[in-house]
């Protein structure tokens, strides 16, 4: 069965440290896209980062970067010198691409920058 | 920031009411999506579409029904709301499907009482 998995509901991390939020997935499908998007308590849904299942490069933005393991189908989300405002929920997502359409999200998780 | 509007941004309707939502782009971009946001189910499509009048399912479309009739709007149509229809939702847009990223509007909260 397709789907993603955040295990992780709440997470705690210090102003400045780097944090990881973990995200595995599961598709027989070669072809796929994973995606990082946040949320704010405003609720908007913001695109962080994006990482195709050929692409042999972690992606990386800014502060954002994907570990990505495709053996381990894993594409963690690491976001360095955390700030105040990275405070939200973030979630991850895999489109794919064969036998039609399908973009399947985790259930997220929630991060608290502490001061 | 991508050009998506959504409206109306709030509503709040009663059981057996229709009710429609509307998303507009300005990006001219060929795929638009529908999803709802509901606790602890993360996002979850509705229906999308590949072009005007190309529409198709997505995981949870029953009660729900779309329309395109112009590459920048695709509505949603609860014909006959009901209270398990109570979310946030959410329209999105890419430039192709499959595996490109999308890019969300900003959200309406429906409450059906």
């Amino acid at each position: 069965a397709q789907k993603i998995t955040q295990t992780q509901p709440g997470m705690f991390v210090q102003e400045k440290e780097a944090v990881t939020l973990d995200c595995t997935y599961d598709t027989s499908d070669q072809s796929y896209g994973l995606f990082w998007y946040k949320q704010p308590s405003s609720g908007e849904m913001i695109f962080l980062i994006y990482q195709g299942s050929y692409d042999e490069q972690n992606a990386t933005e800014g502060r954002y970067s994907l570990n990505f393991q495709k053996a381990r189908k894993s594409a963690n989300l690491v976001i360095s010198a955390s700030q105040l405002g990275d405070s939200a929920m973030y979630f991850c997502a895999m489109s794919l691409r064969g036998g039609g359409f399908k973009t399947i999200f985790g259930a997220g998780t929630r991060l608290f920058v502490k001061a | 920031d991508a050009g998506i509007t959504q409206s109306p941004r709030h509503k709040v309707t009663e059981t057996g009411t229709p009710v429609t939502l509307r998303c507009h782009q300005t990006e001219n971009h060929r795929y638009m999506y529908w999803y709802r946001q509901d606790p602890g189910h993360g996002l979850r499509l509705i229906h999308y579409s590949y072009g005007v009048k190309d529409t198709d399912k997505g995981e949870v479309s029953d009660g729900y029904s779309v329309s395109r009739s112009k590459t920048e709007d695709f509505l949603l149509t609860l014909e006959s709301a009901t209270s398990s229809q109570t979310s946030v939702y959410f329209c999105a847009i890419s430039e192709s499907g499959g595996t490109e990223t999308q890019y969300f509007g900003p959200g309406t909260r429906l409450l059906v009482l």
